[in-house]
């Protein structure tokens, strides 16, 4: 079975530009989360989505949106980027947003901001 | 506010011992924990996970403890081997309607062969 998968795999912008990340859960879990892990940090919790519907955020400015697709599939959109933006952007699946169900993380998206 | 702590930043066994890696976190709530293990250049990978209302799980070589009135929680190691290096990290989660994990600093594992 597939796992958690994201797109792209690595992405170099300039300041001010603006970045799509892409991520398809496993298949059955409609609920995504996104995390971002500043290079010897632990991930640090984004949003989370399940149904469709934003069910929780993390202390982020508005630059960070995201949505969450019929499929379940999720976007991260991240605009006027900042240097302090690059990151590995993670994103993780699982079957339920509540009861405690385990959260699986793709192999992230490596933003670099120049 | 929410937070998880992870003791020591760097680890070195040597192959065949054991190693600890501790926990605490300041949220009460806080109901459920995973463990994972993250390699260079790969995303975190769920290694254990324990919840609430269980106080030791265990998994072959790998086995976590849950202490709900100390706050901590630990993962234990035996018989590591040079593919158990890597970075581990704790989480806490378990606040209500959402699955944020609030994550610890992770720990860098080396063994040494």
């Amino acid at each position: 079975d597939a796992g958690v998968t994201q797109s792209p795999t690595h992405l170099i912008k300039t300041r001010g530009q603006h970045v799509t990340l892409r991520c398809s859960p496993i298949s059955g879990h409609k609920s995504v989360s996104w995390y971002q892990q500043v290079l010897g940090q632990g991930p640090q919790f984004i949003f989370q989505y399940y149904e469709k519907e934003e069910r929780g955020r993390g202390n982020f400015p508005d630059r960070f949106s995201a949505r969450q697709f019929p499929n379940y599939s999720s976007e991260l959109n991240v605009n006027a980027l900042l240097l302090g933006d690059s990151a590995l952007y993670l994103c993780a699946s699982s079957p339920a947003v509540q009861g405690r169900a385990s959260q699986y993380f793709g192999p992230g998206t490596r933003l670099t901001v120049l | 506010g929410e937070n998880v702590e992870q003791h020591p930043s760097t680890l070195s066994v040597q192959e065949g011992d054991s190693a600890v890696i501790k926990c605490t976190y300041s949220d009460s709530a806080s109901n459920y924990f995973p463990w994972y293990k993250q390699e260079l250049g790969k995303g975190p990978q769920l290694i254990i996970d324990i919840r609430s209302n269980v106080g030791e799980k265990k998994d072959q070589r790998i086995a976590v403890t849950l202490n709900k009135t100390a706050k901590h929680f630990s993962l234990h190691i035996t018989e590591t081997q040079p593919e158990d290096s890597a970075v581990y990290f704790c989480a806490a989660s378990g606040l209500s309607g959402t699955y944020k994990y609030i994550f610890g600093t992770g720990t860098r594992l080396k063994v040494l062969a």
